[in-house]
């Protein structure tokens, strides 16, 4: 069974473009999240989606930040238009609902670096 | 607002030793507990993961216990080997879904 998966794995971008990042969960995991770890600090959560619907994005830093999961399946992280503050590793996560039994397990993908000049 | 915190932030110790890592949550209204290893320039690896209605769990050297009342969880590594050398992460997540985590213990095993 394939893993979480992300693409790209870096990305070197200037202040005022635009990045997106695309994550691939585990097949059949209703539940996907993404998560940023910027230098030196704890990996934060940005957003939850069960399925296609966002279910807390209470995380996310601001407006310039778009997440979508079309069909509920893959997700992207669009980032319009970076600043220099958004470097860092953005992490992607999924795991099963298991029906009305929450199994909880989060796996992860690798991540993506982003380095914004 | 939920906090989480890990002591040590680093360890070092030698290979063959017993060894104990601290995690710590504010909020006691959590409904699991999940430990993670993290190796250099790579994702997390889910290593436990405590339901808020258990106690512990096992998984080969390591055993994770979780006192949700007093907002502790300590994960245990039998007979440290240098492959143990990594950061571990402890996280915790709430009902809705949100996940918190501490900012981890960089674990390094001499040889």
């Amino acid at each position: 069974e394939a893993g979480v998966t992300q693409f790209p794995s870096h990305s070197v971008i200037e202040k005022g473009q635009t990045v997106t990042l695309r994550c691939d969960p585990i097949s059949g995991h209703d539940n996907l999240y993404w998560y940023r770890r910027v230098m030196g600090k704890e990996i934060k959560f940005l957003l939850h989606f069960v399925k296609e619907s966002k279910q807390d994005e209470s995380g996310m830093p601001n407006n310039r930040f778009l997440a979508e999961r079309t069909g509920g399946t893959y997700s992207t992280l669009k980032v319009q238009p970076a600043e220099l503050e958004d470097s860092g590793v953005y992490f992607c996560a999924s795991s099963h609902s298991g029906g009305r039994a929450r199994t909880d397990t989060q796996y992860f993908g690798p991540g993506t670096r982003l380095t914004v000049l | 607002k939920q906090e989480v915190t890990q002591i040590p932030a680093a360890l070092s110790v030698p290979e063959g030793e017993n060894l104990v890592l601290n995690c710590s949550f504010t909020d006691s209204a959590i409904y699991n507990l999940q430990w993670f290893r993290q190796d250099p320039g790579k994702g997390l690896t889910s290593l436990l993961l405590i339901q808020s209605s258990q106690r512990e769990q096992t998984s080969g050297r390591l055993n994770a216990s979780l006192d949700k009342s007093s907002g502790r969880s300590t994960l245990y590594i039998a007979a440290s080997q240098p492959g143990d050398s990594a950061t571990y992460l402890c996280a915790v997540q709430d009902g809705g879904f949100k996940t918190i985590f501490g900012a981890g213990t960089r674990l390094f095993v001499k040889a």
